[in-house]
C-alpha cells in the first residue's frame, strides 16, 4: 500500500511562471490536506479537500493560490505569477475519513523561485 | 484559540536520556492530539497520538502525557538514541468545523552519542 505520493519533489520556477504540485493520497482516503513549510519553520495549514469539495481554505492566500482535488487523479496545489516568497516546502496530507483517522504526510514538493 | 503552543524550540539529550516536549493549546474543540517526526528533507511522520479520554499511551519508547485540565500534553522519548535526532511537532484537530490539524512550531531535538 504506498503511502501518500506527492510529485514533483524539488520544482524551480523562475518569477512569474506558474507552479503546479500533485498529491496522490493512500489508497482509499477522500480527504487530502496541504500545508506550507518555510525553512526552520512549523508547518502551516493552507487547505483542507475532499473529493470535489473545497472544505476549508482558509489558510490559502487570497490571490495566485488555487487547489483542487477532482473525482478522479491527484489534488493539485496550483500557485500562479509564483514570486520569492513562494519558495518553501509544501506538504499534502491525507486521511480516510474527517472523524477518528490519522492524517500521513507526503514527502513534500520544495519549490524554489529564482 | 487556533494556536498549540511547542517549546522548547531545540533540545540535547545524551544518548540513554529522557527527552521531553511540551505543548499547550485553548481550544476545547481539538479532540485528537499526534506527534509528528520529521528528519531533515522528508515529510513528518505519525509517531503516536492521543486522545482526550486518556491521560497516558505509551508505544515502546515513545510515551504521550496528556493533562486536559491545564490543556497541555507532552511528548516523552525514554532512552533517547541519536537516531531519534529530529524536529518533532505536535499537533491538534478539531472535532467540530473542518477537522483541519493546527501544528506547534516544532522542536529539533539532537540526541548525543
Amino acid at each position: 500500500n504506498a503511502g501518500v505520493m506527492q510529485n514533483p519533489r524539488h520544482l524551480v520556477r523562475r518569477r512569474g511562471q506558474e507552479a503546479r504540485l500533485r498529491c496522490s493520497p493512500m489508497k482509499g482516503h477522500s480527504h487530502v490536506y496541504w500545508y506550507r513549510q518555510l525553512p526552520e519553520e512549523g508547518l502551516k495549514f493552507m487547505v483542507y479537500l475532499q473529493k470535489e469539495n473545497i472544505i476549508d481554505e482558509s489558510g490559502m492566500p487570497k490571490e495566485r493560490f488555487s487547489a483542487e482535488f477532482p473525482k478522479e487523479g491527484p489534488s493539485i496545489l496550483r500557485i500562479q505569477q509564483v514570486v520569492r516568497g513562494d519558495s518553501a516546502a509544501y506538504f499534502c496530507a491525507s486521511s480516510e475519513g474527517a472523524e477518528n483517522t490519522e492524517a500521513f504526510f507526503g514527502q513534500g514538493t520544495r519549490l524554489t523561485v529564482v | 484559540q487556533q494556536q498549540v503552543k511547542q517549546s522548547p524550540q531545540s533540545l540535547i539529550v545524551q544518548k540513554g536520556g529522557i527527552s521531553i516536549i511540551n505543548c499547550a493549546y485553548e481550544n476545547t474543540a481539538f479532540d485528537y492530539f499526534p506527534w509528528y517526526q520529521q528528519f531533515p528533507g522528508k515529510g513528518p511522520a505519525l509517531l503516536i497520538a492521543i486522545r482526550p479520554d486518556v491521560s497516558e499511551k505509551k508505544e515502546g519508547r515513545f510515551t504521550i502525557s496528556f493533562n486536559k485540565s491545564a490543556k497541555q500534553f507532552s511528548l516523552h522519548i525514554m532512552d533517547s538514541q541519536p537516531g531519534d535526532s529530529a524536529t518533532y511537532f505536535c499537533a491538534a484537530r478539531s472535532a467540530s468545523g473542518t477537522y483541519k490539524y493546527i501544528f506547534g512550531t516544532g522542536t529539533r531535538l539532537k540526541v548525543l552519542a
